[in-house]
C-alpha cells in the first residue's frame, strides 16, 4: 500500500463547478501539507501550504486538513477551462524534507 | 525574480551511457532537490542537497548520484542508463529555514533512454 492514495481521474467538470480532489495517508508523522498543480509537460507548480489540522483558503482555492482522518482536500470553487491539470498533493513529516507525492489527479475543466 | 531553471529540457541517450542534468536553484536558497517522475510511479523523490552536503536519499540505486556546487547549483548524474530510467527529472529549490521549508520546482528535464 502507498503511503500516499490519491484517485487519478480523469475528473472531468464543466466550467463553474466546484472541484473537489482528495487525497488519504498511512503516515501519522506528516505534519506538512501542500498541493501542486502541473501542467502536461511542465513542472510542478505549488498552489497551497498548509500545517497540521484545519482549512485555509486562497481566491477560489480552499485546502482542508483533517489528521484525525488522515485526509486532506482541495477545493475548487468556480472552477475554468485554465484549471485543467493534474494536480497532486504532497506531504512530510516534522524532521527531514523530503516530500511524499500522491499519484495525481488529472482535472478536466470543459467549457 | 527567476524560478529554478533546468538543463538540458530534453535529452536523449542509449542504454550503458551516463547522463548529467543541471539545476540552478532560486536565488538565496541553498537547499536543492532532485526527484523522477516517471509514467505510472508519480513523483519519486531521489536526492536532497544542502550547502554542498548530500542530506538524505530515496530508495534508488548507487547509480544515480550528483553534487551542489559553492553557488548552489546542482547536477544529477545517472550512470548505466536503464530503459526504466526515462523520465521526468525535476530539480526544487527551498531556503533552509527550519521545518516549513516550502519547495519550488522547475520544469524540468525530459529523459529518453533508448
Amino acid at each position: 500500500q502507498k503511503e500516499v492514495e490519491q484517485d487519478p481521474g480523469p475528473l472531468s467538470v464543466p466550467e463553474g463547478a466546484i472541484v473537489s480532489l482528495n487525497c488519504t495517508y498511512s503516515n501519522s508523522a506528516f505534519q506538512y501539507f501542500m498541493w501542486y498543480r502541473q501542467y502536461s509537460r511542465k513542472g510542478p507548480e505549488l498552489l497551497m501550504y498548509t500545517y497540521s489540522s484545519g482549512n485555509k483558503e486562497d481566491g477560489r482555492f480552499t485546502a482542508q486538513v483533517d489528521k484525525s482522518s488522515k485526509y486532506i482536500s482541495l477545493f475548487i470553487r468556480d472552477s475554468q477551462p485554465s484549471d485543467s491539470a493534474t494536480y497532486l498533493c504532497a506531504m512530510r513529516p516534522n524532521a527531514g524534507n523530503m516530500l511524499t507525492f500522491g499519484g495525481g489527479t488529472r482535472l478536466m475543466v470543459k467549457p | 525574480e527567476a524560478g529554478v531553471t533546468q538543463s538540458p529540457t530534453h535529452l536523449i541517450k542509449t542504454r550503458g551511457q551516463q547522463a548529467t542534468l543541471r539545476c540552478s536553484p532560486i536565488s538565496g536558497h541553498t537547499s536543492v532537490y532532485w526527484y523522477q517522475q516517471a509514467l505510472g510511479l508519480g513523483l519519486q523523490f531521489l536526492l536532497w542537497y544542502d550547502e554542498g552536503e548530500e542530506r538524505n536519499r530515496g530508495n534508488f540505486p548507487p547509480r544515480f548520484s550528483g553534487r551542489q556546487f559553492p553557488n548552489y547549483s546542482s547536477e544529477l548524474n545517472v550512470n548505466a542508463l536503464e530503459l526504466e530510467d526515462s523520465a521526468l527529472y525535476l530539480c526544487a529549490s527551498s531556503l533552509r529555514q527550519g521545518a516549513a521549508e516550502t519547495q519550488y520546482f522547475g520544469p524540468g528535464t525530459r529523459l529518453l533512454v533508448l
